[in-house]
């Protein structure tokens, strides 16, 4: 699994579009990036998986460059419900566990 | 909702004890993981099973034990409890792959988890 780097913590208003970026250098050709998100107390739930280029579902979108050696999370108009932590994995592979890092915390303000 | 349950919500016990934790996947999967977090450990991967088998195993205690019964639902045991298991305990589950070999687009799905207070 590739080891990926994020800023620890963020600010961000309500109403603002939140950029999270990821680094993996060591990204693996079979690797897809992956980010999780997690609420207090609460078990990490998936936002969006992409292996090149842009991906975009109804809650995110993930914008990975041509290199893959990193991404960005986009989170558009953001809310106070938005605050939480947020991983980057890089998943690939037969190993089936997940490596969490330290997370970016997301912190929303009014 | 991620489909996945589990029970209990929260558990407090002494030390010594030992306590069951249950997680019931989301229907049709056949992969169920455990994560333990911790305030100072982060999220940590215990031990993973597909359908029915131990497929993988991360930094678990020897007093941890787990299983996968015949409806796929799965059993984290911990015994000789003591201060520091005192965490939230994670259950995940996943399609998984014939053979349990895991791609890359195999998500893992987490349930709400179970808090556990050693005292």
């Amino acid at each position: 699994l590739a080891k990926t780097t994020q800023p620890i913590s963020m600010d961000s208003y309500e109403g603002q579009e939140v950029n999270i970026t990821c680094s993996h250098n060591n990204i693996a050709t079979n690797d897809y990036i992956t980010w999780y998100q997690q609420f207090p107390s609460q078990g990490p739930r998936f936002i969006i998986q992409g292996y090149k280029t842009k991906v975009t579902n109804e809650v995110a979108s993930l914008f990975i460059p041509a290199d893959r050696k990193s991404s960005t999370l986009s989170l558009p108009r953001v809310s106070l419900s938005d605050t939480a932590v947020y991983y980057c994995l890089g998943i690939g592979g037969s190993q089936g566990n997940l490596i969490f890092g330290k997370g970016t915390k997301l912190s929303v303000k009014p | 909702d991620s489909g996945v349950t589990q029970t209990p919500k929260h558990l407090i016990t002494a030390t010594g004890q030992r306590v069951t934790l249950r997680c019931s996947p989301r229907s049709g999967d056949l992969s169920v993981y455990w994560y333990q977090q911790s305030l100072d450990q982060g999220l940590q991967f215990l031990i993973q099973y597909y359908n029915g088998e131990e497929r993988a195993k991360g930094n678990i205690l020897e007093r941890f034990s787990a299983q996968q019964f015949p409806d796929l639902h799965s059993e984290l045991n911990l015994s000789s409890l003591e201060l520091g298991d005192s965490a939230l305990y994670f259950c995940a589950s996943s399609a998984g792959l014939a053979g349990g070999l895991r791609q890359s687009t195999d998500t893992q799905y987490f349930g709400p988890g179970t808090r556990l207070t050693v005292l």
